[in-house]
This record gives structure tokens, sequence and C-alpha cells, in this order.
């Protein structure tokens, strides 16, 4: 069971409009502490994709953005494209726990 | 080109121990933090370990606290991770992580990762 709640899977059309979210509670997310997104393609590394919550790193598409509400945050993509298709995973940091925690990932699939 | 290798991954016995290590290329070593993350087969991430610039600050998760040690070696650029007493439930791909000047900036830089096998 992971601190961060993420829904297992996610899947949409090409061109349409998806969003993975990221529930936490008071003592990571809810406490301000910042949430960013990793994208990890099959069999590599997880890649940095989003961070502070909404900043992209240079050669991610704009096509992705990241928003944080109270408890909780999103990863928004737009224009699906078959490249997409990946697992991804947001992360904080957690205040009771001491220590930097993941969400159990989502994978996206193009169908 | 900023660059983390990780190696001494392999299979171990139970209960036996194995160090990972991490040599760092492309930037200034001792100016980062860093941590391990570990992904077992088919589950998600999980974070590990994390070690200030100047190892002043360690800290581990619960799953390892006792077992696994965190160290760095700034003269040589070089991230270690001593794990003893290790379990199956150790087995996975292991990856070091820099990040930034906060410790709760994003894991910007990852490695390839070394696969750490537990088995009988």
């Amino acid at each position: 069971q992971s601190v961060l709640t993420q829904p297992p899977s996610v899947s949409g059309a090409p061109g349409q409009r998806v969003t993975i979210s990221c529930t936490g509670s008071s003592s990571n997310i809810g406490a301000g502490y910042d949430v960013h997104w990793y994208q990890q393609l099959p069999g590599t590394a997880p890649k940095f994709f989003i961070y502070a919550n909404n900043n992209r790193p240079s050669g991610v598409p704009d096509r992705f953005s990241g928003s944080k509400s109270g408890t909780s945050a999103s990863l928004a993509i737009t224009g699906l494209q078959a490249e997409d298709e990946a697992d991804y995973y947001c992360q904080s940091y957690d205040s009771s726990l001491s220590g930097w925690v993941f969400g159990g990932g989502t994978k996206l699939t193009v169908l | 080109q900023v660059r983390l290798v990780e190696s001494g991954g392999g299979v171990v016995q139970p209960g036996r121990s194995l160090r990972l290590s991490c040599a760092a290329s492309g930037f200034t070593f001792s100016g980062y933090a860093m941590h391990w993350v570990r992904q077992a087969p088919g589950k998600g991430l999980e974070w590990v370990a994390a070690i200030s610039h100047d190892e002043s600050k360690r800290y581990e998760a619960d799953s390892v606290k006792g077992r696994f040690t965190i160290s760095r070696d700034n003269s040589k650029s070089t991230l270690f991770l001593q794990m003893n007493s290790l379990r199956r439930e150790d087995t996975a791909v292991y990856y070091c992580a820099r990040v930034g000047s906060s410790w709760y900036n994003a894991f910007d830089v990852w490695g390839q990762g070394t696969m750490v096998t537990v088995s009988a």
C-alpha cells in the first residue's frame, strides 16, 4: 500500500485528454511538500518529468501539465500520442515518515 | 554529460551482504544530495535511502533501517549502499538518483539501475 494513491491504469485514444491523480494526506502533499512526476518507459529507468507540482524540464512536451490542490495532485496529458504509453509515478516527501514517498504508479495505455 | 552509473548488483543468498556503487560524472558530485530508490520486479518505485551532500545527514526507509547504510566518497564522486542481512523481499533493481539544492527537490538524474536478486 503506497502512501500516495494513484489509479493502477488509465487509457485514452490518440488525441484525447487523460488525467492521472495522486492522492496523499496532511503529512505529505497537504503539508505543502512539492509533488514531482516521473515517466518510466518499459525496461528503462524513471525519467524526471514534472517538478515542483507544475514545471516541465526542457524536452518534456507542453502537452503534459501538473497541478496540485489540497492533499492531491494531478498529471494531465492532452493530445495523447502512442509514445506517451508508459508508467507514471508521483512523488513527494512525508513528514510523518521522515522520508520520500512514491505513488504506486499508473500505467497509461493509448488505445 | 551528466551521468550516474550503478554497479555491484548480482545474486546473493539470504542473510548475506552486498555493496552497491554509483559513479557520478558530468557535475560537481559534492554539491548534491543523493538517493537510492528500488523497484521490485513488476512493482512500483520505493525510496530506500538518502544522504546529504556532505554526509552530515542520512535517512533510510523503515524497510531497510538497521540493515542498509548509505555513504559517499566525494573525492571519488561515488555513492554507496551497503546492504547487510539481505532478504528475499530486497530483490529489486536499485537506482541511484540526484536531488537538487533542496531535500524536497525532484530526483532529476537517474542511473540505469543494477539488479539485486536475493535467492538461495
